[in-house]
């Protein structure tokens, strides 16, 4: 089955700065990434999501960056603000099935 | 659009009981549903899979006598956490997708459970 990895497991920023995080999976025959952002008790929401026929996508301050060579990808958040803070995931998928998710990273920005 | 919905949000039961969690999707059909369970500030861990009108697929490791899934309709599927021990309480959170022609999957707002 399907192996997504995480890193970091935490990590703060100075509100402005950047994050990074970033994923890796191991089922090449995945084609469906998705990015969750979760705050505590709540439902994980999608926050932006990548196609394995793409290699990068952008939504404002946010960006996902894909190497399906290396099977992994990175999730970019620029010019961070405090409501940034909150618990990411990432996902692996084959389309229209079950997502493996991350283990999670913990952002806080600190203002 | 793509709303789904989780209920109870929170339920409290004694050890030894049955507790029904109940995942709709409101406004589109979900050919397939999937169970998870998180634990505090950890992964979203896939506990099985349902396709309407057919049995649902476990992930390894989780016991299917133990946590049953029905998906009667298309937009409906039901966990019921059978015998519940306090190892069972936890974060179960449901996602609906309308199929291969979606990639999305839309979450529920997750129920804790906590068993006594």
């Amino acid at each position: 089955g399907e192996n997504v990895e995480q890193h970091p497991s935490t990590l703060s920023v100075q509100e402005g700065d950047s994050a990074v995080i970033k994923c890796t999976y191991s089922d090449s025959a995945s084609n469906y990434f998705p990015w969750y952002k979760q705050e505590l008790g709540k439902r994980p929401q999608l926050i932006i999501d990548i196609r394995s026929n793409v290699g990068e996508k952008k939504d404002q301050r946010i960006a996902v960056t894909l190497n399906k060579t290396a099977k992994h990808f990175s999730l970019h958040i620029t010019e961070t603000q405090p409501e940034d803070s909150a618990v990411y995931f990432c996902a692996a998928s084959k389309g229209g099935n079950q997502f493996y998710f991350g283990t999670g990273t913990s952002l806080t920005v600190i203002p | 659009g793509a709303v789904v919905s989780q209920h109870p949000s929170r339920v409290i039961c004694k050890s030894g009981t049955s507790v029904k969690i109940e995942c709709r999707s409101l406004d589109f059909q979900a050919t397939t549903m999937f169970w998870y369970r998180q634990f505090p500030k950890k992964s979203l861990m896939l506990m099985a899979t349902s396709n309407e009108g057919s049995k649902a697929t476990y992930e390894q490791g989780v016991e299917k006598d133990k946590f049953l899934i029905n998906h009667a309709s298309l937009t409906l599927s039901t966990l019921t956490v059978t015998s519940a021990h306090p190892e069972d309480s936890s974060f179960y959170i449901c996602s609906a997708s309308a199929g291969s022609i979606s990639y999305e999957q839309y979450f529920g707002p997750g129920t804790r459970l906590t068993v006594t």
